[in-house]
Protein backbone atom coordinates (compact mmCIF):
# COMPACT_ATOMS: atom_id res chain seq x y z
CA UNK A 1 0.00 0.00 0.00
CA UNK A 2 0.93 3.39 -0.75
CA UNK A 3 1.83 5.53 2.09
CA UNK A 4 2.67 9.15 2.37
CA UNK A 5 5.21 10.26 5.75
CA UNK A 6 5.44 14.19 6.64
CA UNK A 7 8.13 14.34 9.94
CA UNK A 8 7.70 17.73 10.58
CA UNK A 9 4.24 18.53 12.45
CA UNK A 10 5.39 22.30 13.35
CA UNK A 11 7.71 24.38 11.26
CA UNK A 12 8.52 28.13 11.57
CA UNK A 13 9.84 30.62 9.38
CA UNK A 14 10.06 34.41 9.95
CA UNK A 15 9.23 36.41 7.03
CA UNK A 16 10.65 36.89 4.00
CA UNK A 17 13.20 34.04 4.48
CA UNK A 18 13.29 30.58 3.10
CA UNK A 19 11.61 27.36 4.62
CA UNK A 20 11.64 23.99 3.42
CA UNK A 21 9.01 21.21 4.19
CA UNK A 22 9.94 17.41 4.13
CA UNK A 23 7.64 14.54 2.87
CA UNK A 24 8.40 10.82 2.10
CA UNK A 25 6.20 8.49 0.25
CA UNK A 26 6.65 4.65 -0.16
CA UNK A 27 4.92 3.31 -3.81
CA UNK A 28 6.03 0.47 -6.04
CA UNK A 29 4.39 2.09 -9.21
CA UNK A 30 6.25 4.20 -11.63
CA UNK A 31 3.98 6.27 -12.61
CA UNK A 32 2.13 8.73 -10.54
CA UNK A 33 1.73 12.36 -9.16
CA UNK A 34 2.88 14.15 -6.34
CA UNK A 35 1.03 17.36 -4.61
CA UNK A 36 1.29 19.44 -1.82
CA UNK A 37 -1.85 21.05 -0.80
CA UNK A 38 -2.30 24.38 2.04
CA UNK A 39 -5.63 24.20 4.20
CA UNK A 40 -5.33 27.74 5.82
CA UNK A 41 -7.42 27.79 9.13
CA UNK A 42 -10.86 27.92 9.06
CA UNK A 43 -10.30 27.79 4.85
CA UNK A 44 -10.64 25.23 2.61
CA UNK A 45 -7.94 23.72 0.91
CA UNK A 46 -5.95 24.63 -2.21
CA UNK A 47 -3.59 23.11 -4.69
CA UNK A 48 -0.12 24.93 -4.34
CA UNK A 49 2.03 22.85 -6.31
CA UNK A 50 1.80 18.96 -8.67
CA UNK A 51 5.18 17.17 -9.70
CA UNK A 52 4.08 14.36 -12.27
CA UNK A 53 6.56 11.52 -11.57
CA UNK A 54 7.42 10.96 -15.04
CA UNK A 55 9.21 14.67 -15.50
CA UNK A 56 12.49 14.42 -13.76
CA UNK A 57 12.32 18.77 -13.50
CA UNK A 58 11.41 20.06 -10.77
CA UNK A 59 8.18 21.86 -10.32
CA UNK A 60 7.43 25.81 -9.20
CA UNK A 61 4.94 28.15 -9.07
CA UNK A 62 6.18 31.48 -8.21
CA UNK A 63 7.79 31.23 -5.04
CA UNK A 64 7.09 27.53 -4.28
CA UNK A 65 9.09 24.97 -5.51
CA UNK A 66 9.83 21.17 -5.02
CA UNK A 67 12.77 19.16 -4.86
CA UNK A 68 11.46 15.66 -6.30
CA UNK A 69 14.25 12.87 -5.84
CA UNK A 70 12.37 9.88 -7.33
CA UNK A 71 14.82 7.19 -6.14
CA UNK A 72 14.60 8.42 -2.76
CA UNK A 73 11.03 8.89 -2.40
CA UNK A 74 11.22 12.60 -1.35
CA UNK A 75 9.75 15.09 -1.95
CA UNK A 76 9.99 18.48 -0.03
CA UNK A 77 8.37 21.90 -1.13
CA UNK A 78 10.50 24.71 -0.61
CA UNK A 79 8.83 28.72 -0.10
CA UNK A 80 11.06 31.39 -0.86
CA UNK A 81 10.56 34.96 0.62
CA UNK A 82 7.84 33.82 3.49
CA UNK A 83 4.40 35.83 3.86
CA UNK A 84 2.16 35.80 6.20
CA UNK A 85 -0.49 34.46 4.52
CA UNK A 86 1.30 31.11 4.16
CA UNK A 87 0.73 30.07 7.28
CA UNK A 88 -1.78 27.06 7.31
CA UNK A 89 -1.40 23.44 7.30
CA UNK A 90 0.78 21.74 4.39
CA UNK A 91 0.12 18.73 2.83
CA UNK A 92 1.85 16.37 0.93
CA UNK A 93 -0.35 14.03 -1.15
CA UNK A 94 0.32 11.03 -3.48
CA UNK A 95 -2.08 9.61 -6.35
CA UNK A 96 -1.29 7.02 -8.75
CA UNK A 97 -2.39 7.27 -12.34
CA UNK A 98 -3.66 4.40 -13.45
CA UNK A 99 -3.80 5.69 -17.39
CA UNK A 100 -6.33 8.04 -16.16
CA UNK A 101 -8.70 6.28 -14.45
CA UNK A 102 -9.67 7.43 -10.86
CA UNK A 103 -7.06 8.19 -8.44
CA UNK A 104 -7.75 8.96 -4.89
CA UNK A 105 -5.37 11.29 -3.27
CA UNK A 106 -3.00 9.59 -0.08
CA UNK A 107 -2.06 12.52 2.15
CA UNK A 108 0.01 12.75 5.13
CA UNK A 109 -0.39 13.69 8.38
CA UNK A 110 0.34 17.49 7.79
CA UNK A 111 3.00 20.42 8.71
CA UNK A 112 1.96 23.82 10.35
CA UNK A 113 4.02 26.16 9.25
CA UNK A 114 3.80 29.76 11.19
CA UNK A 115 5.12 32.44 10.21
CA UNK A 116 6.94 35.45 12.05
CA UNK A 117 6.40 39.16 11.32
CA UNK B 1 -16.62 28.96 -11.68
CA UNK B 2 -17.88 28.63 -8.57
CA UNK B 3 -15.99 26.41 -6.59
CA UNK B 4 -17.05 23.25 -4.38
CA UNK B 5 -20.28 24.31 -1.91
CA UNK B 6 -20.57 21.66 0.67
CA UNK B 7 -24.08 22.13 2.70
CA UNK B 8 -24.47 22.43 5.83
CA UNK B 9 -20.73 23.63 6.94
CA UNK B 10 -21.64 22.54 10.56
CA UNK B 11 -23.66 19.69 12.20
CA UNK B 12 -24.19 18.24 15.87
CA UNK B 13 -26.13 15.56 15.73
CA UNK B 14 -26.80 13.19 19.01
CA UNK B 15 -25.02 9.90 18.73
CA UNK B 16 -27.71 7.19 17.12
CA UNK B 17 -29.37 9.64 14.95
CA UNK B 18 -28.36 9.59 10.69
CA UNK B 19 -27.10 12.81 9.21
CA UNK B 20 -27.15 13.40 5.25
CA UNK B 21 -24.61 16.15 3.49
CA UNK B 22 -24.44 17.55 0.56
CA UNK B 23 -22.00 18.34 -1.96
CA UNK B 24 -22.20 20.12 -5.38
CA UNK B 25 -19.22 20.05 -7.35
CA UNK B 26 -18.08 22.55 -10.28
CA UNK B 27 -20.58 22.09 -13.05
CA UNK B 28 -18.52 21.06 -15.76
CA UNK B 29 -16.56 17.98 -13.26
CA UNK B 30 -17.74 14.52 -13.95
CA UNK B 31 -15.62 13.25 -10.41
CA UNK B 32 -16.51 13.60 -7.32
CA UNK B 33 -14.52 12.81 -4.07
CA UNK B 34 -15.30 12.35 -0.47
CA UNK B 35 -12.36 12.40 2.68
CA UNK B 36 -12.86 12.80 6.05
CA UNK B 37 -10.23 14.37 7.85
CA UNK B 38 -9.73 13.87 11.77
CA UNK B 39 -8.27 16.46 14.08
CA UNK B 40 -4.40 16.00 13.66
CA UNK B 41 -4.56 13.66 10.70
CA UNK B 42 -4.35 14.51 6.96
CA UNK B 43 -7.37 13.83 4.76
CA UNK B 44 -8.86 10.00 4.22
CA UNK B 45 -10.09 8.64 0.90
CA UNK B 46 -14.38 7.54 1.60
CA UNK B 47 -15.58 6.99 -2.00
CA UNK B 48 -15.35 8.05 -5.85
CA UNK B 49 -17.68 8.88 -8.39
CA UNK B 50 -17.20 9.22 -12.10
CA UNK B 51 -20.48 10.55 -13.57
CA UNK B 52 -23.22 9.14 -11.35
CA UNK B 53 -21.41 5.64 -10.91
CA UNK B 54 -19.60 5.02 -7.54
CA UNK B 55 -16.57 3.30 -8.56
CA UNK B 56 -14.34 2.85 -5.59
CA UNK B 57 -15.38 2.54 -1.98
CA UNK B 58 -12.69 2.68 0.60
CA UNK B 59 -12.90 0.10 3.87
CA UNK B 60 -13.74 3.20 6.17
CA UNK B 61 -16.56 3.18 4.51
CA UNK B 62 -19.24 1.07 6.30
CA UNK B 63 -22.38 -0.53 6.28
CA UNK B 64 -23.76 2.47 8.27
CA UNK B 65 -22.42 5.16 5.52
CA UNK B 66 -23.42 5.49 2.14
CA UNK B 67 -22.68 8.24 -0.87
CA UNK B 68 -25.32 8.82 -3.73
CA UNK B 69 -24.88 11.31 -7.08
CA UNK B 70 -27.87 10.95 -8.83
CA UNK B 71 -27.09 12.18 -12.72
CA UNK B 72 -23.76 12.93 -11.95
CA UNK B 73 -24.43 16.43 -10.72
CA UNK B 74 -24.30 17.20 -6.97
CA UNK B 75 -23.73 14.28 -3.97
CA UNK B 76 -25.30 12.80 -0.58
CA UNK B 77 -23.54 11.10 1.79
CA UNK B 78 -25.08 9.96 4.71
CA UNK B 79 -24.07 8.55 7.97
CA UNK B 80 -26.73 6.13 9.76
CA UNK B 81 -27.07 5.62 13.33
CA UNK B 82 -24.23 8.24 13.90
CA UNK B 83 -20.98 7.17 16.61
CA UNK B 84 -18.78 9.29 18.37
CA UNK B 85 -15.96 8.14 16.48
CA UNK B 86 -17.66 9.67 13.47
CA UNK B 87 -16.90 13.16 14.04
CA UNK B 88 -14.67 14.84 11.67
CA UNK B 89 -14.39 17.55 8.74
CA UNK B 90 -16.12 15.43 5.95
CA UNK B 91 -14.49 16.92 2.50
CA UNK B 92 -15.80 17.08 -1.05
CA UNK B 93 -13.33 17.13 -3.89
CA UNK B 94 -14.19 17.36 -7.43
CA UNK B 95 -12.24 17.19 -10.81
CA UNK B 96 -12.32 16.84 -14.56
CA UNK B 97 -10.99 13.83 -16.26
CA UNK B 98 -8.20 15.22 -18.51
CA UNK B 99 -6.01 13.09 -20.50
CA UNK B 100 -2.56 11.06 -18.67
CA UNK B 101 -4.62 11.51 -15.92
CA UNK B 102 -3.82 15.25 -15.12
CA UNK B 103 -6.98 16.03 -12.87
CA UNK B 104 -6.46 18.16 -10.53
CA UNK B 105 -8.92 17.71 -7.27
CA UNK B 106 -10.32 21.36 -6.19
CA UNK B 107 -11.92 20.93 -2.45
CA UNK B 108 -15.19 21.98 -0.60
CA UNK B 109 -15.25 24.16 2.59
CA UNK B 110 -15.84 20.80 4.03
CA UNK B 111 -18.64 19.87 6.76
CA UNK B 112 -17.82 19.85 10.43
CA UNK B 113 -19.58 16.62 12.11
CA UNK B 114 -19.72 16.76 16.05
CA UNK B 115 -21.50 13.48 17.25
CA UNK B 116 -22.57 14.04 21.07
Amino acid sequence: AQTVTQSQPEMSVQEAETVTLSCTYDTSESDYYLFWYKQPPSRQMILVIRQEAYKQQNATENRFSVNFQKAAKSFSLKISDSQLGDAAMYFCAYRANYGGSQGNLIFGKGTKLSVKP
Amino acid sequence: DTGVSQNPRHKITKRGQNVTFRCDPISEHNRLYWYRQTLGQGPEFLTYFQNEAQLEKSRLLSDRFSAERPKGSFSTLEIQRTEQGDSAMYLCASSRDTSRGKETQYFGPGTRLLVL
